[in-house]
């Protein structure tokens, strides 16, 4: 069964630092990768999609990129604002389908 | 892009009640639909898959006479929580699989239903 982990749990930077957050996984036979934020007592906003066959996705300030054969993604953040706070969680698509989320990173970022 | 909306957004109700969930695709059919679970600080977990037409597969671990899923037509997915428990307060998230696009597999979510059952 694949298992998603997630590292840090949780992050504090002050405001215009760069930051990356950590995802691992263990089954390297994934169709995608899918990055997302939710803000507290909220859904899920999607940031990217890597699909396997891609080593990185860049929107605006965000940059995933994906190492299928170590089992590893990060996902760099430029310039953090507050606005940025919230949970980042690493979901990996497998042949079944269905999203195996990691436990999120908490990110806080301070004016 | 593909919108997925979720009613109620929010429910609380007495123990022992039962509690219904929909799921709607707004702008595109979905044959395959996800019911997720996450308890506080967790994350989320997969309960089941929901299929147009045919019977929910449910992870190991999930009562399938408690929380029941039918997939009606290609829009729309209910959960219903049977005799729900203060354990059953939870978080819960419905994703829709669009295979129309340029992307064979893009799931999209929808707002989430909090449930708290008293």
């Amino acid at each position: 069964k694949q298992e998603v982990t997630q590292i840090p749990a949780a992050l504090s930077v002050p405001e215009g630092e760069n930051l990356v957050l950590n995802c691992s996984f263990t089954d390297s036979a994934i169709y995608n990768l899918q990055w997302f934020r939710q803000d507290p007592g909220k859904g899920l906003t999607s940031l990217l999609l890597i699909q396997s066959s891609q080593r990185e996705q860049t929107s605006g300030r965000l940059n995933a990129s994906l190492d299928k054969s170590s089992g590893r993604s990060t996902l760099y953040i430029a310039a953090s604002q507050p606005g940025d706070s919230a949970t980042y969680l690493c979901a990996v698509q497998d042949s079944g389908y269905a999203l195996n989320f990691g436990k999120g990173t908490s990110l806080l970022v301070t004016p | 892009g593909a919108v997925v909306s979720q009613h109620p957004s929010w429910v609380i109700c007495k123990s022992g009640t039962s509690v219904k969930i929909e799921c709607r695709s707004l702008d595109f059919q979905a044959t395959t639909m996800f019911w997720y679970r996450q308890f506080p600080k967790q994350s989320l977990m997969l309960m089941a898959t929901s299929n147009e037409g045919s019977k929910a597969t449910y992870e190991q671990g999930v009562e399938k006479d408690k929380f029941l899923i039918n997939h009606a037509s290609l829009t729309l997915s209910t959960l219903t929580v049977t005799s729900a428990h203060p354990e059953d307060s939870s978080f819960y998230i419905c994703s829709a699989r669009d295979t129309s696009g340029a992307y064979t597999d893009t799931q999209y979510f929808g707002p989430g239903t909090r449930l708290t059952v008293l």
